[in-house]
């Protein structure tokens, strides 16, 4: 069983939907998440950050992390065609160690 | 400022030879981190770099593989001799205070 795991998708949306990506984790150490979007042939571009438990809200998007749970999502509201791209979740111990391990990503497609 | 700067973008060699690749980092930031991403792995952390240190580098994959960081403005990581497994993705990411926060566009590498 890998340590992050991550459904690869292709997940359609129409334009305009409420996106819902998430991740499960098998290591309760994790405390801090990250999200970053991937476009095809570039790197991965961070869009959100959070430590511990709890929400974190930045223009359209929503990350939630549940430790009791070992889930991470990210919410996409009023999604675009421009939000099309690979999501990629990533997860560290902390702790002075600052080794994140990411998802294999799940592919978004949103239809105009 | 113009991003983490990653050369070459695509490497095309044969088998045996030796490879570098070559990175950039933002100004300022005092981490840098060497990944590879593959179809079937994903991302993977090869080895990362505070103040030019190298801190972690469990995920070297072998002694074919090494990397340096000879200033706070470049680092190489370099592969002798190379095998067609190391086909992949290689992205250098910088940023403050242990996070990937940028990562450059990445090398295409194929090992023939």
């Amino acid at each position: 069983q890998k340590e992050v795991e991550q459904d690869p998708g292709p997940l359609s949306v129409p334009e305009g939907a409420i996106v819902s990506l998430n991740c499960t984790y098998s290591n309760s150490a994790f405390q801090y998440f990250m999200w970053y979007r991937q476009y095809s042939r570039k790197g991965p571009e961070l869009l959100m950050y959070t430590y511990s438990s709890g929400n974190k809200e930045d223009g359209r998007f929503t990350a939630q992390v549940d430790k009791s749970s070992k889930y991470i999502s990210l919410f996409i509201r009023d999604s675009q065609p421009s939000d099309s791209a690979t999501y990629l979740c990533a997860m560290s111990e902390g702790s002075g160690t600052y080794k994140y391990i990411f998802g294999t990503g799940t592919r978004l497609k949103v239809l105009a | 400022d113009a991003g983490v700067i990653q050369s070459p973008r695509h490497e095309v060699t044969e088998m045996g030879q030796e490879v570098t690749l070559r990175c950039k980092p933002i100004s300022g930031h005092d981490y840098l981190f060497w990944y590879r991403q593959t179809m079937m792995r994903g991302l993977e952390l090869l080895i990362y770099f505070n103040n030019n240190v190298p801190i972690d580098d469990s995920g070297m994959p072998e002694d074919r593989f090494s990397a340096k960081m000879p200033n706070a403005s470049f680092s190489t990581l370099k592969i002798q001799p190379s095998e067609p497994r190391d086909s992949a993705v290689y992205f250098c990411a910088s940023g403050l205070g242990g996070r990937p926060q940028h990562f450059g566009d990445g090398t295409r590498l194929s090992i023939l």
